[in-house]
C-alpha cells in the first residue's frame, strides 16, 4: 500500500492566488514526521516545511503552511500569494518512528505546480 | 548556514564502470541518507547511516555499497554500472538526536552511456 499519496499529478494556479497541494499518508506508528519538498527543474530538493505527529499547531514557514488533519491522515501544503518562482515539482514525504526506529523518508509521486502570470 | 555538499555534481560513466559519489553532511548531523531519483520518478530510499553505522537499507542493488566515515562524510560506491543506473542521486542529513528536518544536497546527476 502507498504510504504517501499525492492525488494531483499537476496543478495550475494564477500568480498571487493561493493553492493547496494534497497529501494523505498511511502509518500505524504514533510517532512520525511529515515533510514537503520543492524540486525545481534544476533538480535540487529544497526543504519547505515539517510537521511532527505530536505537534499541536499547524506548521507555517513564510508563505507555506501545512494543513495537518491527523484524524484524516492528511497533510496538505498551502502556498499563499503564488509567485512565478513557485513553479516546480512538490513532494510530500513521511518519516516514521524516532530514536532507534526506522528513519528513512518515504516520498509521494509528486505534484507539478505551474504558476500562470 | 552550511548545507549538505555532494560531489561531483555531474558524472558520466560507461557501462560496467564504477563510480563513487561523496556526501558531506551538515555539521553536527548524525544521520545520512542516500536516495536515487530516476527520470520523472519520486526519490527512492537506498540506505542510511546513523553515527557511522548502517541504520536502514532500502532498494539498494547488491552492486552498490556505501559507508560513513569517522568525519561523518559518506560515500556511495557503484560498480558494474548499467544504463538503468542513470539517475539523480541525493544525499540528505539530519540530526536524529535533535529530531531535526532532513536537508538534501544538490544531488549528483549520473549518466551511464
Amino acid at each position: 500500500a502507498q504510504k504517501i499519496t499525492q492525488t494531483q499529478p499537476g496543478m495550475f494556479v494564477q500568480e498571487k492566488e493561493a493553492v493547496t497541494l494534497d497529501c494523505t499518508y498511511d502509518t500505524s506508528d504514533p510517532s512520525y514526521g511529515l515533510f514537503w519538498y520543492k524540486q525545481p527543474s534544476s533538480g535540487e530538493m529544497i526543504f519547505l516545511i515539517y510537521q511532527g505527529s505530536y505537534d499541536q499547531q499547524n506548521a507555517t514557514e513564510g508563505r507555506y503552511s501545512l494543513n495537518f488533519q491527523k484524524a484524516r491522515k492528511s497533510a496538505n501544503l498551502v502556498i499563499s500569494a503564488s509567485q512565478l518562482g513557485d513553479s516546480a515539482m512538490y513532494f510530500c514525504a513521511m518519516r516514521e518512528g524516532t530514536g532507534a526506529g526506522s528513519y528513512q523518508l518515504t516520498f509521494g509521486k509528486g505534484t507539478k505546480l505551474s504558476v500562470i502570470p | 548556514a552550511a548545507g549538505v555538499i555532494q560531489s561531483p555534481r555531474h558524472l558520466i560513466k560507461e557501462k560496467r564502470e564504477t563510480a563513487t559519489l561523496k556526501c558531506y553532511p551538515i555539521p553536527r548531523h548524525d544521520t545520512v541518507y542516500w536516495y536515487q531519483q530516476g527520470p520523472g520518478q519520486d526519490p527512492q530510499f537506498l540506505i542510511s547511516f546513523y553515527e557511522k553505522m548502517q541504520s536502514d537499507k532500502g532498494s539498494i542493488p547488491d552492486r552498490f555499497s556505501a559507508q560513513q566515515f569517522s568525519d561523518y562524510h559518506s560515500e556511495l560506491n557503484m560498480s558494474s554500472l548499467e544504463l538503468g543506473d542513470s539517475a539523480l542521486y541525493f544525499c540528505a542529513s539530519s540530526s536524529r538526536r535533535r529530531n531535526t528536518e532532513a536537508f538534501f544536497g544538490q544531488g549528483t546527476r549520473l549518466t551511464v552511456v
